[in-house]
């Protein structure tokens, strides 16, 4: 079956624009995770989105960053007035919540370039 | 605070040698998982191998086993055999158990593996 797809594949945009990241996850996949992975660092996670709770959103770095999940499938992760430090690749993951199946499955990414 | 500790930034191994990647983690908890991914140069996150908390015996998926020391903190990833296919990131993770299922993971900064011929 498809994997986690995100779109596009590389963004590039000026300082003080707005972007929109997109991330399908698996099919039937209750959880969605947007993650933040900066040149030489790890992932930092973002927000977190379960069924019909509320997302937690402690991860997300300033209020300039958003993130929706529509239907309980697509999401999207908009980041307003964009700044250099927010060049990086956003990673989206789904994993399916039933039992103790805890993996999480990861999409390419969206590499994020503010000039 | 949970975090994960990755302090090899680049390891070399020879093929067919064997290499082992260093991994400590902090945490108050007693149940959780860790896991290992590889992230090639295509940037898809891989899973390679996951290991409960509560189990004891040492996970292994075919090349790839773990020695977890559960007192220590300490999650390493041993790659017998290595392959040119396995030069990647790698990137060690946390992720506590949940009652409500599974919950954001915690990563490492990554350890980058580069196979000689």
């Amino acid at each position: 079956g498809a994997g986690v797809s995100q779109s596009p594949s590389n963004k590039v945009t000026e300082k003080g624009k707005d972007v929109e990241l997109r991330c399908d996850p698996i099919s039937g996949h209750t959880a969605l995770y947007w993650y933040r992975q900066s040149l030489g660092q790890g992932l930092e996670f973002l927000i977190y989105f379960q069924g019909n709770s509320a997302p937690d959103k402690s991860g997300l770095p300033s209020d300039r960053f958003s993130a929706e999940r529509t239907g309980g499938s697509v999401s999207t992760l908009t980041i307003q007035r964009t700044q250099q430090e927010d060049s990086a690749v956003y990673l989206c993951a789904s994993s399916l919540l039933i039992g103790v199946d805890y993996e999480q499955y990861f999409g390419p990414g969206t590499r994020l370039t503010v000039t | 605070a949970q975090t994960v500790t990755q302090s090899q930034p680049e390891m070399s191994v020879q093929e067919a040698e064997t290499v082992t990647l260093s991994c400590t983690y902090d945490t108050s908890e007693s149940d959780y998982y860790l896991f290992w991914y590889k992230q090639p140069p295509s940037r898809q996150m891989i899973l390679v191998i996951r290991q409960e908390a509560y189990k004891q015996q040492n996970a292994t998926e075919n090349r790839f086993s773990v020695n977890f020391q559960k007192a220590a903190k300490s999650f390493s990833l041993k790659i017998s055999d290595s392959q040119l296919g396995d030069a990647a990131m790698y990137f060690c993770a946390y992720s506590p158990w949940s009652t409500s299922g599974t919950y954001k993971y915690i990563f490492g900064t990554g350890t980058r593996l580069k196979v000689l011929a």
